[in-house]
């Protein structure tokens, strides 16, 4: 959905690099989120975010942290990248907590 | 939170209807029946959801058993780009500190064949 975009796209750095991914909407959403998503599994989320003011962790948030610069910005930082950090992750938006969540097209990120 | 169990991969054949069946014994009154699937690394996209009547739009249409334990997505006439994963997710329920958040398991692995 392009209304909810990501970047980079792709990334890979190296064990001990800051990594920031960047997510956008143009939804008027509320609400933001943050998964990441390792092969075969599920999306496990990272942090959430129901307005500029609120944040909120997830289920997986050691080793990560978020701003919210704006309704339309939620950024994603690793602070000291490892390895087992690599995996796929995306942004979502919603209208409202019970609202459905409308996703971007995902970052990939490796780590070595 | 309800949880839910789904085989982890079925095969259909174009032009055919999709039976996706999940399990959520646990679910609560308030709580709602969520699918979302996901094409190949792509970021998931809501189907539809339902809390105890069934419905259908126009991708897809759901049925929840009348106990609610368990539920159906059915697919009427698939195509090669319904190949997914589909995922059956309990939404926690109004009132809780978890509103709003999805909590995804492994889900369908759904290959439409020729």
């Amino acid at each position: 959905d392009a209304d909810v975009t990501q970047t980079p796209r792709n990334r890979i750095t190296k064990t001990g690099k800051r990594i920031m991914l960047e997510c956008s909407q143009t939804k008027g959403h509320d609400r933001m989120y943050w998964y990441r998503q390792d092969p075969g599994l599920g999306l496990r989320l990272i942090y959430y975010s129901f307005d500029v003011k609120d944040i909120n962790k997830g289920e997986i948030s050691d080793g990560y942290s978020v701003s919210r610069q704006a309704q339309a910005k939620f950024s994603l930082s690793l602070e000291s990248a490892i390895p087992n950090q690599t995996a796929l992750y995306f942004c979502a938006t919603s209208y409202s907590p019970g609202g459905n969540q409308f996703f971007g097209p995902g970052t990939r990120l490796t780590v070595l | 939170d309800a949880k839910t169990t789904q085989p982890p991969s079925m095969d259909c054949a174009e032009g055919r209807a999709a039976n996706l069946p999940c399990n959520h014994s646990t679910i609560s009154g308030n709580e709602y029946v969520y699918w979302y699937r996901q094409i190949h690394s792509q970021g998931p996209q809501y189907i539809i959801h339902g809390l105890k009547n069934n419905e259908t739009n126009e991708m897809a249409s759901l049925i929840i058993t009348e106990d609610r334990k368990s539920s159906t997505l059915i697919l009427p006439h698939a195509t090669l780009r319904d190949t997914a994963v589909y995922y059956c997710i309990v939404r926690f329920p109004l009132g809780t500190d978890s509103w709003g958040k999805l909590q995804f398991g492994a889900g369908t692995q759904v290959v439409v064949t020729p």
